[in-house]
């Protein structure tokens, strides 16, 4: 039943390690998000992927790399994790266009903590 | 940077009063959305808005778009413990397609 899930729900890894966030989505949207949300709990968006495709990149490291296997999945793939790195991630999903376009679903997040 | 100002910070009531809560920025924006996030929790959205003067609830909630359609507020009332969260507006400006801008939230805290 769940809509937007995201694995795994916390990650502690050290400095310089690769580690991969994945989501998945069942709701039939085209469109997926990953979101990073500080400790000022700020929702920033870093990345949007469309049918696959990528539509938004914001200002974000490129060791930040996203990968969109099909549209029901956008993984979050980090290199050389840096402590800035900790905060929560979270997926959301939603129609690119028509009724409700607007509205995003999201996942439960993703909580990296970076030693 | 952020560009939608969101009041207040934060709130502390108690049980059965009502709460306002309001969004505004210089941009028009095409939707209103107002999500509730609980701890270790992500959002989840409790109303989308979608036309200027627009007036919706949810249950003891309600939000209203604003004529301008630059702002919005949310209004709950008589709370209850379980209101307890963090309070965000949203909505996609009117040029930024499915981009979403996010208010910086308001914390509610409802004491019994």
């Amino acid at each position: 039943d769940t809509a937007v899930s995201q694995t795994p729900k916390y990650l502690v890894t050290q400095m310089g390690n690769d580690k991969s966030i994945k989501c998945e989505q069942n709701l039939g949207h085209d469109t997926m998000y990953w979101y990073k949300q500080d400790s000022k709990k700020f929702l920033k968006i870093m990345f949007s992927y469309n049918n696959k495709e990528l539509i938004i990149n914001e200002t974000v490291p490129n060791r930040f790399s996203p990968k969109s296997p099909d549209k029901a999945h956008l993984n979050l793939h980090i290199n050389s994790l840096e402590l800035g790195d900790s905060a929560v991630y979270f997926c959301a999903s939603s129609r690119r266009r028509g009724t409700r376009g607007g509205e995003q679903y999201f996942g439960p997040g993703t909580r990296l903590t970076v030693t | 940077g952020q560009q939608l100002n969101q009041s207040p910070q934060s709130m502390f009531i108690q049980e059965g009063e009502d709460v306002s809560m309001n969004c505004t920025s210089s941009s028009i924006f095409n939707t209103w959305l107002w999500y509730k996030q609980e701890p270790g929790e992500g959002p989840v959205l409790l109303i989308a808005l979608y036309k200027a003067g627009e007036l919706t609830s949810n249950g003891r909630l309600t939000a209203q778009f604003g004529i301008t359609r630059k702002d919005s507020f949310l209004n709950i009332s008589a709370s209850i413990p379980s209101d307890v969260g963090i309070y965000f507006c949203a909505g996609p400006k009117e040029t930024s397609g499915s981009r979403l801008t996010f208010g910086e939230g308001t914390q509610l805290t409802v004491n019994p």
